[in-house]
């Protein structure tokens, strides 16, 4: 069964650090999703990523966080200078296509930890 | 109201029992919604979906109350395997972004 794969699944970095997580999305989907999870809180959505651009995004995807296809397969979330508080499990996801009837696909997650 | 709520729990239940969860939606435009489930420190996985006014896959119910705004998962016969948290999550109109529920933890004892 295809499945969303990320890496690495743990980073350890500094505060104040970039970081660039990586997900290789499931081969025939079109759109692209980050969400975070924090500690013993909900799964909480970043952005959404569809031919070569941002389609949404929430309020907690600022000027330090980016998204790039970089080639045909990889999907990455960047975070410029990381913050204590950006330490949490961050999940890719893709879809086939959009609509509220398309089920999300997540990868198995990158737990980020900033010391 | 929060845009999706659900009670954190835990619920506590013996194997063979029938558990019901809840959860609130605030978007009254909300046309589908999916229950997630999530076991610990891994990725939600789509346990089912929901558009009309209900869903049936074995021994798991989904309902749907639109002029409530609320969906229940029920799920019959527990089994060991079933602990874990479930999340309800709400699509917005557009389908590329969801809103999850806090989760309700389910812990099914022998």
């Amino acid at each position: 069964e295809p499945e969303v794969t990320q890496t690495p699944s743990h980073q350890v970095t500094q505060m104040g650090q970039e970081v660039i997580l990586r997900c290789v999305p499931i081969s025939n989907h079109l759109y692209f999703y980050w969400y975070r999870q924090i500690l013993g809180q909900k799964v909480e959505f970043l952005v959404s990523f569809y031919n070569n651009e941002i389609s949404e995004k929430s309020e907690i995807f600022d000027d330090q966080f980016s998204v790039e296809r970089p080639d045909g397969s990889n999907f990455t979330l960047k975070i410029r200078s990381t913050k204590l508080e950006d330490s949490a499990m961050y999940f890719c996801a893709s879809t086939e296509s959009t609509g509220q009837l398309y089920e999300q696909y997540f990868g198995p997650g990158t737990r980020l930890t900033v010391t | 109201r929060k845009e999706v709520e659900q009670d954190p729990g835990p619920f506590n239940v013996p194997e063979g029992a029938t558990v019901a969860f809840n959860c609130t939606y605030s978007n009254s435009a909300s046309q589908s919604f999916f229950w997630y489930r999530q076991d610990c420190r891994k990725e939600p996985k789509l346990l089912m979906s929901v558009y009309s006014s209900g869903n049936e896959d074995g021994r798991f119910t989904a309902q749907l109350n639109r002029a409530s705004q609320y969906i229940s998962l029920l799920i019959r016969d527990s089994k060991l395997s079933d602990s874990a948290t479930y999340l309800c999550v709400v699509p917005n109109n557009a389908g590329n972004m969801l809103t999850f529920g806090g989760g309700t933890r389910l812990m099914v004892k022998p």
